[in-house]
């Protein structure tokens, strides 16, 4: 159980365009999901945390216009680069959750190259 | 704020021999959690373990083990008998209890790349 499934796995397009990632939990509901970035050899770094029906909240330094989070239903949420450019390329990876008391369970994140 | 620090940044180890990997963690929360994740080379990040502040016994599961001390804020990971299997990037990370503003967010550790060699 508690399975999340990320896509696509890889993206590589062009710099300008925006691209949408999805994060959707299989077997529960998502009351909660966060979006995450990696650089390589880096850590994970929170980007923003939503919770179904509400807005996303960012972390400091995070640009929401850049990064558009939907999260409209319990099991899907959207994160959607917006006019990319090469240095929004990184590994970026969604959990969720449904209660407090559960830990996050990962997608198996998303590799986006931006040329 | 919290903080995890993993201070070795790699290890190389010969298989069968035991490793362990050191966490340590700042929180000003009363209660939080602990957790350590394992990311091999395609990516995913695979759950290991989820501690309780408030729960300080140490945990077995097969080859792994793992050793919390509050007194030190250290929530170390033993591989035993280590397999090739077993290089990846593990990531020890910190969540914090209810009431606390970090609730429910994960700080993560910057990772301790394990390379077992045969």
């Amino acid at each position: 159980g508690a399975v999340v499934s990320q896509h696509p796995s890889w993206v590589i397009c062009k710099s300008g365009t925006s691209v949408k990632i999805e994060c959707r939990s299989l077997d529960f509901q998502a009351t909660t999901m966060f979006w995450y970035r990696q650089f390589p050899k880096q850590s994970l770094m929170l980007m923003a945390t939503s919770n179904e029906g509400s807005k996303a909240t960012y972390e400091q330094g995070v640009e929401k216009d850049k990064f558009l989070i939907n999260h409209a239903s319990l099991t899907l949420s959207t994160l959607t680069v917006t006019s990319a450019h090469p240095e929004d390329s990184s590994f970026y990876i969604c959990s969720a959750r449904d209660t407090y008391n559960q830990p996050q369970h990962f997608g198996d994140g998303t590799r986006l190259s931006i040329l | 704020a919290q903080k995890v620090t993993q201070a070795q940044t790699e290890i190389s180890v010969v298989e069968k021999e035991d490793v362990t990997l050191d966490c340590v963690y700042e929180t000003r929360d009363t209660t939080y959690y602990l957790f350590w994740y394992k990311q091999p080379p395609s990516g995913e990040l695979v759950f290991l373990i989820r501690r309780n502040s408030f729960d300080e016994q140490n945990e077995i599961s097969g080859r792994y083990s793992w050793n919390f001390q509050k007194s030190t804020s250290s929530f170390n990971f033993t591989i035993t008998a280590s397999q090739v299997v077993d290089s990846a990037v593990y990531f020890c990370a910190l969540s914090g209890g209810a009431g606390g503003t970090s609730y429910g967010k994960l700080t993560f550790g910057q990772g301790t790349i394990l390379t077992v060699h045969p």
